[in-house]
């Protein structure tokens, strides 16, 4: 079982929809990471919280350390948001490498 | 430019070469890490950096990997005898501090034949 794990593994929604992933994790950490990844490789961090919540435009995150869970909310989405969402922890016990869920593919649908 | 270099941004070798990836961090920033990525996985963590120093090496996958980082800011990964499977992109990426967020490079995709 992976440390960090994300769901769905694909989305695909139409433009202006609501939507929502989701990232779970089994270790202690100081840090979550919300972290988008368009073709070709490019990787820029778009969130980094430990606790509660946070909102940059249209982007939500959000986390419970309780449960060891956050999710990544984008309102009213665009073709541009099409990309790989990437969720990453940076483990209490381990300085502050980043341990990576596998990603989010998701295409927004004009 | 102010973000991440890394160069080359590709690199084409055959199996059992020498090769050298380099990354250039963002000025000032002391903490510089790297990352493998395979087609379709999430990146796994090699290696990182605080200042000169390896601060946490133990995602290397074997001694056939090392890296560098002399002066505290250029850093240079080095993969000896090549095999097809480090075939991947490798990714750097640099923080101010530690515990910061990370900015990253647009990686260099190796592709051992």
């Amino acid at each position: 079982k992976n440390e960090v794990e994300q769901s769905p593994q694909n989305l695909t929604a139409q433009e202006g929809e609501f939507i929502t992933i989701n990232c779970s994790y089994s270790v202690g950490i100081s840090a979550l990471h919300w972290l988008q990844q368009h073709p070709g490789g490019g990787i820029v961090s778009l969130f980094m919280l430990s606790s509660g919540k946070k909102k940059h435009g249209r982007l939500i995150a959000t986390i419970n350390i309780q449960e060891k869970h956050s999710s990544l909310h984008i309102t009213a989405s665009h073709p541009r948001d099409s990309a790989v969402y990437i969720c990453a922890v940076t483990r209490a016990t381990s300085g502050s490498r980043l341990t990576f869920g596998e990603g989010t593919q998701l295409t927004v649908n004009p | 430019g102010a973000g991440v270099s890394q160069t080359p941004s590709n690199k084409v070798t055959e199996k059992g070469k020498y090769v050298e990836l380099r990354c250039d961090p963002i000025s000032g920033h002391t903490a510089l890490y790297w990352y493998r990525q395979s087609l379709g996985q999430g990146p796994e963590f090699l290696i990182y950096f605080q200042g000169t120093g390896a601060a946490d090496d133990s995602g290397l996958p074997n001694d056939r990997f090392f890296a560098v980082r002399p002066e505290g800011s250029v850093s240079t990964l080095k993969i000896q005898r090549t095999e097809r499977g480090d075939s991947a992109v490798y990714l750097c990426a640099s923080s101010l501090w530690e515990n910061q967020p990370q900015h990253f490079g647009d990686g260099t995709r190796l592709s051992i034949l």
